[in-house]
């Protein structure tokens, strides 16, 4: 079974600090990785994708993937109350599999 | 149309009913998911099809359920018999693939209560 390992949180960030929110995966012939963020109520929606080992930044995003390790992460720079949500980590080789979530709660 | 359009946005039925929820993707995505999520929890896998080839069904937590996908288009998720338990919210979505940098859109989701 293809299985998406995620810490569930809360994890909780003052306002302007880096959060880094973690993700792990059982299937080593992956291929392409995903963070999705999802408010209260809401679908799904794109932040980042990645698949080539090392970093991929993307404004205040960066993906971080390790393919040795089986371990894909997000930070988020100078964290904002509006980045409070549920961030999906999705993986595919075939089928598209997401983690349970973690979710981050950012204090003004 | 513009997005992924699931229907109805939300279903109430009684233990035992069948229910059918439709999924109509953005024109021309080969790929197309169906999860379900039930409250507080994360995606849960259901069932994936992609262009012409055999469904991935791995994820169909029982018999009862079943889905299909007609002309490469529209899809239909049946839940038969159904049971407390099956309430959640059923999400569709579809992609060009599962490569690179494909990336799925989803639907608004169908809220599925069996009382």
């Amino acid at each position: 079974q293809k299985e998406v390992e995620q810490n569930s949180g809360p994890l909780s960030v003052p306002e302007g600090a880096i959060a880094s929110l973690n993700c792990t995966y059982s299937d080593r012939g992956s291929q392409s990785f995903f963070w999705y963020r999802q408010y209260s109520g809401k679908s799904p929606e794109l932040i980042m994708f990645i698949y080539s080992n090392g970093d991929k930044e993307d404004g205040r995003f960066t993906a971080q993937l390790n393919k040795a390790s089986q371990y894909v992460s997000l930070l988020i720079r100078d964290s904002q109350p509006s980045d409070s949500a549920t961030y999906l980590c999705a993986v595919t080789g075939t089928a598209l599999i997401f983690g349970k979530g973690t979710t981050l709660s950012v204090s003004s | 149309g513009a997005g992924v359009s699931q229907s109805p946005s939300n279903k109430v039925t009684e233990k035992g009913k069948d229910v059918e929820l439709r999924c109509d993707p953005i024109s021309g995505h080969t790929a197309l998911y169906w999860y379900r999520q039930s409250l507080g929890q994360g995606l849960e896998f259901l069932i994936y099809f992609q262009g012409n080839s055999a469904p991935d069904k791995s994820g169909l937590p029982s018999d009862r359920f079943s889905a299909e996908r007609t002309g490469g288009s529209v899809s239909t998720l049946t839940i038969q018999r159904t049971q407390q338990e099956d309430s959640a919210v059923y999400l569709c979505a579809s992609s060009f693939g599962t490569s690179g940098d494909t990336e799925a859109f989803f639907g608004q989701g169908t809220r599925l209560t069996v009382v």
